[in-house]
């Protein structure tokens, strides 16, 4: 069975800064998707960001971008820039790569952004 | 141009009741899913479907039901309703051979 770990129930930083969000996760998969969901207080559930367990290149969107190590098996997420928008739950979630494969989620970050 | 809908948003209703949500996609996607949050934003899965046919049930109390009429559609009925069924319920759905999933708005059952 999969876990995801999100060790940091909650962060702040100032608006303009960077920061950066922790995900360790245990697999015995080889092949798989790491995901970093955002939950702003409309509770809707928005994709950040996106990364194929095959590519070494790390993904980036924008802002966001995330330090992949599979072998740490650790998916963090940096918000660089932050703005106010960004203030939401955070959630790391695991994919096996399979057909109609279920997410697997942390527990969860609270951002916040202050201004 | 919702692509994703859950009906009811919110939903009171007293211990015991038996109670439904619905969920539409309009994306032509062939999978499925109930999710739930609960009091801790924790998320877990709950049932996936794929065509019509049950492909994940995780350890649910057999009090809920989901039910699929068409690939479309895929409604969670709950019956004898408890304290800790209160959470927030979201379907998602995802497309052939696609890696996204798209939530609906979620619905937020509270049980008194």
């Amino acid at each position: 069975a999969q876990t995801v770990t999100q060790s940091q129930p909650e962060m702040s930083v100032q608006e303009a800064e960077t920061v950066t969000l922790s995900c360790t996760y245990d697999t015995s998969e080889n092949n798989y998707y790491l995901f970093w969901y955002k939950q702003p207080p409309s509770r809707q559930m928005i994709l950040v960001i996106r990364q194929e367990a095959y590519k070494q290149q790390n993904a980036t969107e924008n802002r966001f971008s995330v330090n992949f190590q599979k072998a740490a098996k650790s998916f963090s997420l940096k918000i660089s820039d932050s703005q106010l928008g960004d203030t939401a739950m955070y959630f790391c979630a695991f994919m096996k790569h399979e057909a109609n494969s279920k997410l697997t989620f942390g527990k969860g970050i609270t951002l916040s952004v202050r201004p | 141009d919702t692509a994703v809908s859950q009906t009811p948003k919110y939903l009171v209703t007293q211990m015991g009741n038996d109670k439904s949500i619905k969920c539409e996609q309009n994306l032509g996607h062939d999978t499925m899913y109930w999710y739930k949050q609960d009091s801790k934003k924790f998320l877990k899965i709950m049932f996936s479907y794929n065509n019509k046919e049950l492909i994940i049930n995780e350890t649910v109390p057999n009090r809920f039901s989901p039910k699929s009429p068409d690939k479309a559609h895929l409604n969670l009925h709950i019956n004898s309703l408890e304290l800790g069924d209160s959470a927030v319920y979201f379907c998602a759905s995802k497309g052939q051979g696609a890696v996204e999933q798209y939530f609906g708005p979620g619905t937020r059952l509270t049980v008194t």
